[in-house]
């Protein structure tokens, strides 16, 4: 069955620090990948996508990178600010030709400190 | 504009009995979905509508949960006889298209569902 995995440990860095966080995937061959954040009591939003044709893609201070041979994502703040401590999720979907039913992992929760 | 809205934003019921749970659309959204989201753990995709039909529901865990849309406005989420094992936070998202070219999906705050 299709797996998602991201680091279930909470990643703790410095202000002003680069934060990497990683996506892996199993048995799926997703058109798409995305990145949400999701602060506590709240839905996620969505931050970026990436298609499978794309090796990188930019937003701002963020970087989400697409490995479809190694089957991963990672996900780089930069210059990370306290702000930008939350939760961030990554999830696939079917992209064209199907609907845009989301699969989900369980997310890496960043602390990020003065 | 207004975003998705939900309500309630938590419901604290007794074990068997039966919830409705809401969700309010981004007007002109033709794309709904219902996810789950248990304590610590990742969003499990329940149900999705494209207008008022669902032509996915594989994610319903059980023949107690059903879902209604009316029209291409509020869903609906039911929940009976609930169990313990149903207390999660309930999400509810909405995009232009569910189909075709990717549609940025929006969420909802959730409604927190405690089962006692």
């Amino acid at each position: 069955s299709q797996k998602i995995e991201q680091n279930s440990e909470a990643l703790n860095i410095q202000e002003g620090k680069t934060a990497t966080l990683t996506c892996n995937y199993t048995n799926y061959s997703p058109a798409y990948l995305q990145w949400y954040r999701q602060d506590p009591g709240r839905g996620p939003v969505f931050l970026l996508l990436i298609r499978e044709n794309e090796k990188e893609k930019r937003k701002e201070r963020l970087k989400v990178t697409f490995d479809t041979t190694l089957k991963q994502s990672l996900f780089h703040i930069t210059a990370s600010q306290p702000a930008d401590s939350a939760t961030y999720l990554c999830a696939l979907d079917r992209g064209p030709g199907g609907y845009n039913k989301l699969i989900f992992g369980a997310g890496t929760r960043l602390a990020v400190h003065p | 504009g207004a975003g998705v809205s939900q309500s309630p934003s938590n419901k604290v019921t007794e074990k068997g009995k039966d919830v409705e749970l809401r969700c309010d659309p981004i007007s002109g959204h033709t794309a709904l979905y219902w996810y789950r989201q248990r304590l610590g753990q990742g969003l499990e995709f329940l149900i999705y509508f494209q207008g008022n039909s669902a032509p996915d529901k594989s994610g319903l865990p059980s023949d107690r949960f059903s879902a209604e849309r009316t029209g291409e406005s509020v869903s609906t989420l039911t929940i009976q006889r609930t169990q313990q094992e149903d207390s999660a936070v309930y999400l509810c998202a909405s995009s232009l298209s569910g189909s075709g070219s990717y549609n940025e999906q929006f969420f909802g705050p959730g409604t927190r569902l405690t089962v006692l």
